[in-house]
């Protein structure tokens, strides 16, 4: 089966500084990736939609100054929380689409949970 | 706009049948899916239908009726492990997945 992996799985930092969370597919060329947010005890949030080679989708609400996407290949997309603050935390998951009908949709990373002191 | 509805949480016993509904109104449908998702984890795929009907696939059954926009995932023979989160989406016109707020299943021995 397809899979995605995200890096890092956990990160701490201080209030103020930025975080660099990559995915990448690791066996399939994915056409779109998609970030999610998802807080505790709520529902996968969408926060952005990405293709390669082109500017992100960003949800209505979603900073797209503070929230930075960069899909640079078909394989990685990484996602940038720029002057993170108590707030942003939470865990962050990423998925991959191979673009095929059907039920062959999107393949989750497992996911990376941000706390920001 | 767009809705999924589910239970917010459900309680089973081991080795029971439970059954968790899912109804949806979304612009355009191309399909329902239902994911697993663990605490601290990131969701796992179970099931497709796009098609009206029962799709069976072991222990898990998903049905789907698209004129009612109505779903349910069938659990039998619960296990302490089906513990978890079950999540509806429904993929709209736009082929965006729309989520549901998650079912937490309990499961007691």
């Amino acid at each position: 089966g397809a899979v995605v992996s995200q890096h890092p799985s956990w990160v701490i930092c201080k209030s103020g500084t930025s975080v660099k969370i990559e995915c990448r597919s690791l066996d399939f060329q994915a056409t779109t990736m998609f970030w999610y947010r998802q807080f505790p005890k709520q529902s996968l949030m969408l926060m952005a939609t990405s293709n390669e080679g082109s500017k992100a989708t960003y949800e209505q609400g979603v900073e797209k100054d503070k929230f930075l996407i960069n899909h640079a290949s078909l394989t990685l997309s990484t996602l940038t929380v720029t002057s993170a603050h108590p707030e942003d935390s939470s865990f962050y998951i990423c998925s991959a689409d191979r673009g095929l009908a059907g039920s062959d949709t999107q393949y989750f990373g497992p996911g990376t949970r941000l706390t920001v002191l | 706009g767009q809705n999924i509805d589910q239970p917010t949480e459900m309680t089973a016993t081991e080795g029971a049948i439970v059954q968790i509904n899912c109804t949806y109104q979304t612009s355009g449908f191309n399909g329902l899916f239902w994911y697993q998702q663990h605490a601290g984890e990131a969701p796992t795929f179970l099931s497709y239908n796009v098609l009206d009907g029962l799709e069976e696939k072991g222990r898990f059954s998903s049905f789907l009726s698209r004129s009612k926009g109505y779903s349910y995932l069938l659990l039998k023979e619960l296990q302490m492990k089906d513990s978890a989160s079950y999540l509806c989406a429904v993929r709209d016109s736009n082929y965006q997945l729309i989520w549901g707020a998650g079912t937490k299943l309990i499961i007691k021995p």
